[in-house]
């Protein structure tokens, strides 16, 4: 069965320090794989995504996921957290067909320090 | 570009109650999702549809109804509401090309009683 599993429910760090959201997942084929922040009251907006090509993704707000298939895993990193980026984080996999249904972690929440 | 909108923001509803939940986007997306957010479940997927006129069902369809009443319209229909169904629901929609990311909308928060 399609899963996606992040192990951390809460993860806090201080601002300034470095992040690392982790992601794995369990998925028949080549997976497409997703990143979304969602901030507290919000919608979810794609920090970024990965189809194929080259395995370290960059994206939004200075967020970067690395893709690694033998581990099953898609981390999430940041070099320097904000304090604004305390949000929810969730992963998500998906196919590309005519559905694409994405399958979506259960989020992990980040909190910062000052 | 309004993107994704959904109403009501908010509602409270007694067990037994009916309502629709309102989604539409202005992006010209074929493809329009129900998804509803509980604690420590993530998102999960109720109903999809891949165009205009096609609805399919996703992980969590029972106790609800969609209609896709045009291209940039998808609402959800609750007949009956149970306790069950108190959750934050959300509306997306995908891009067809490019990118196919999904967009979201900011999500109605339902409580039934």
């Amino acid at each position: 069965a399609q899963s996606v599993t992040q192990p951390d429910i809460h993860i806090t760090v201080s601002e300034g320090a470095s992040l690392e959201l982790r992601c794995n997942y369990s998925y028949g084929a080549t997976p497409y794989l997703f990143w979304y922040v969602q901030s507290p009251g919000q919608g979810l907006q794609l920090l970024l995504k990965y189809f194929s090509g080259d395995t370290l993704v960059q994206g939004i707000k200075g967020f970067e996921a690395e893709f690694k298939r033998s581990q099953s895993s898609f981390n999430l990193r940041k070099p320097s957290v904000h304090w604004s980026d305390a949000a929810e984080y969730f992963c998500a996999v998906g196919r590309m067909d005519s559905s694409y249904k994405l399958i979506f972690g259960s989020g992990t929440r980040l909190l910062v320090r000052p | 570009n309004a993107g994704v909108t959904q109403t009501p923001k908010f509602q409270v509803l007694k067990t037994g109650q009916s309502m629709t939940l309102q989604c539409a986007q202005d992006m010209n997306h074929n493809s329009m999702y129900w998804y509803r957010q509980d604690p420590g479940m993530g998102l999960r997927l109720i109903y999809y549809s891949a165009s205009e006129g096609t609805t399919d069902k996703g992980e969590v369809p029972n106790g609800y109804n969609v209609s896709r009443l045009n291209k940039r319209e998808f609402s959800l229909r609750l007949e009956s509401a149970a306790p069950s169904q108190t959750s934050v629901y959300f509306c997306a929609s995908k891009e067809e090309r490019g990118t196919d990311t999904q967009y979201f909308g900011p999500g109605t928060r339902l409580t039934v009683l």
